[in-house]
């Protein structure tokens, strides 16, 4: 039983295509992030929903629109996909609102190859 | 504005050494801080935070670590590592964001284990 998964784990698409990713969490969390990992490792939060609202957008370009169609689910859709998106795209949650202080879950990344 | 800076990108160690990664963080306000793991090709998962209390936290998999609030550091330690034990650790502190707090990472430190 994976507590939070995503959907694909590869992605590899051409410059200009529109994706998707998604992801699911069974924990009966509130809160859901999206992050972005660099090829350096360098992990940055994108955004963050609480039940379904939008809490937070880290300054993310309009290309990346994420969607909860429910409390279990966040979904990141990318449109006109360019070079500098191809990194690992993690999806995470946690209990409360207030993520930064519980601990988050994470999935296992979703590898975003840009050609 | 908090930041965390891990001053190492890289630690090679023997097999039953003893080993700390180090973490430095900057706050202005009230900090929390966490350490996190990754192992190859998976998410990350949290070994151990520091909220208030004791200034030494145990976590998961026999580490630990001390809260120095005059030296503003968060380092990691292990009496004895095992080749388990590689892996990328990050370090993260919880900042405020629209009321809301999320966390900010390091950039990593690879602990190398080799027999």
């Amino acid at each position: 039983d994976t507590a939070v998964s995503q959907t694909p784990k590869y992605l590899v698409t051409q410059m200009g295509n529109d994706k998707s990713i998604k992801c699911e969490q069974n924990l009966g969390h509130d809160t859901m992030y999206w992050y972005k990992q660099d090829s350096k490792k360098f992990l940055k939060i994108m955004f963050s929903y609480n039940n379904k609202e939008l809490i937070i957008n880290e300054t993310v370009p309009n290309r990346f629109s994420p969607k909860s169609p429910d409390k279990a689910h966040l979904n990141l859709h990318i449109n006109s996909l360019e070079l500098g998106d191809s990194a690992v795209y993690f999806c995470a949650s946690s209990q409360e609102g207030a993520g930064g202080l519980d601990t988050q879950y994470f999935g296992p990344g979703t590898r975003l190859t840009v050609l | 504005a908090q930041s965390v800076t891990q001053l190492d990108s890289q630690v090679p160690v023997f097999e039953e050494a003893p080993v700390e990664l180090r973490c430095n963080y900057s706050s202005s306000v009230s900090v929390y801080l966490f350490w996190y793991v990754q192992y190859p090709n998976q998410g990350l998962q949290l070994l151990l935070k520091y909220l208030s209390g004791s200034t030494l936290v145990k976590g998961i998999n026999g580490f630990e670590a001390e809260f120095n609030k005059s030296q503003t550091s968060f380092h990691l330690r292990k009496p004895s590592v095992h080749i388990s034990d590689t892996a990328e650790y990050f370090c993260a502190v919880s900042r405020m964001n629209s009321g809301y707090s999320t966390l900010t990472f390091g950039k990593g430190t690879m602990l190398l284990v080799s027999p």
